[in-house]
């Protein structure tokens, strides 16, 4: 069964900072991933996701994440945090098309000025 | 034009009452989904409706009921409100039941407080 494991329920950076948010997965066969981010009070916004292809995916606001399958990783990145990025952020799995996307736990992220 | 509506966006009632969250979406997909968050903000699958079909139906007690009387529409029905049903109700839809590459779109949820 596919299951997603985010490495942290909260990290916070200052302002400027690089945001690096953790995410493993686990699938039986080479799954769908995706970073869903949630405002408060707001529902899910799709971030970025990976499919097939180059394992490098480029999101919104300035967000990417590399799949590397090696590692059973999806970990999110931003070079430089800004204070609208603060929000909750989730890590979900797809491993086939019957299956509902599982989340991770989430992982809330605070910018510091 | 909002792509996946809900309503309610807040439910306040009393435990024993019966209520429903309505769900639309307007982007043509064939599959909508209830999720349910809660305090700790985790987010767990409850119902999957495939063109007005059940697919998913996970180990939520039989006083949920949901219903999609067409594939625009999937409500939720809860009866008999207990205190532990409070949370956010969440509906998303996706393109289609296969098409597990495009990803979801979310309402902007129902917060259902019971007391």
């Amino acid at each position: 069964a596919q299951s997603v494991t985010q490495l942290g329920s909260h990290v916070s950076v200052s302002e400027g900072a690089l945001v690096l948010l953790r995410c493993n997965y686990s699938s039986s066969v080479p799954p769908y991933l995706f970073w869903y981010v949630q405002y408060p009070n707001q529902g899910l916004q799709l971030l970025l996701k990976y499919t097939t292809g180059a394992t490098l995916v480029k999101g919104i606001n300035g967000f990417e994440a590399e799949f590397k399958k090696s590692e059973t990783s999806f970990h999110l990145t931003k070079p430089s945090a800004h204070m609208s990025d603060a929000a909750e952020y989730f890590c979900a799995v797809s491993d086939s098309g019957n299956t509902p996307l599982v989340f991770g736990k989430g992982t809330r992220l605070s910018v510091i000025a | 034009d909002t792509a996946v509506s809900q309503t309610p966006k807040y439910l306040v009632t009393q435990m024993g009452n019966d209520k429903s969250i309505k769900c639309e979406q307007n982007l043509g997909h064939d599959t909508m989904y209830w999720y349910k968050q809660d305090s700790k903000k985790f987010l767990k699958i409850m119902f999957s409706y495939n063109n007005k079909e059940l697919i998913i139906n996970e180990t939520v007690p039989n006083r949920f009921s949901p219903k999609s009387p067409d594939k625009a529409h999937l409500n939720l029905h809860i009866n008999s409100l207990e205190l532990g049903d409070s949370a956010v109700y969440f509906c998303a839809s996706s393109q289609d039941v296969a098409q597990r590459g495009y990803g979801y779109t979310f309402g902007s949820g129902t917060r259902l407080t019971v007391v």
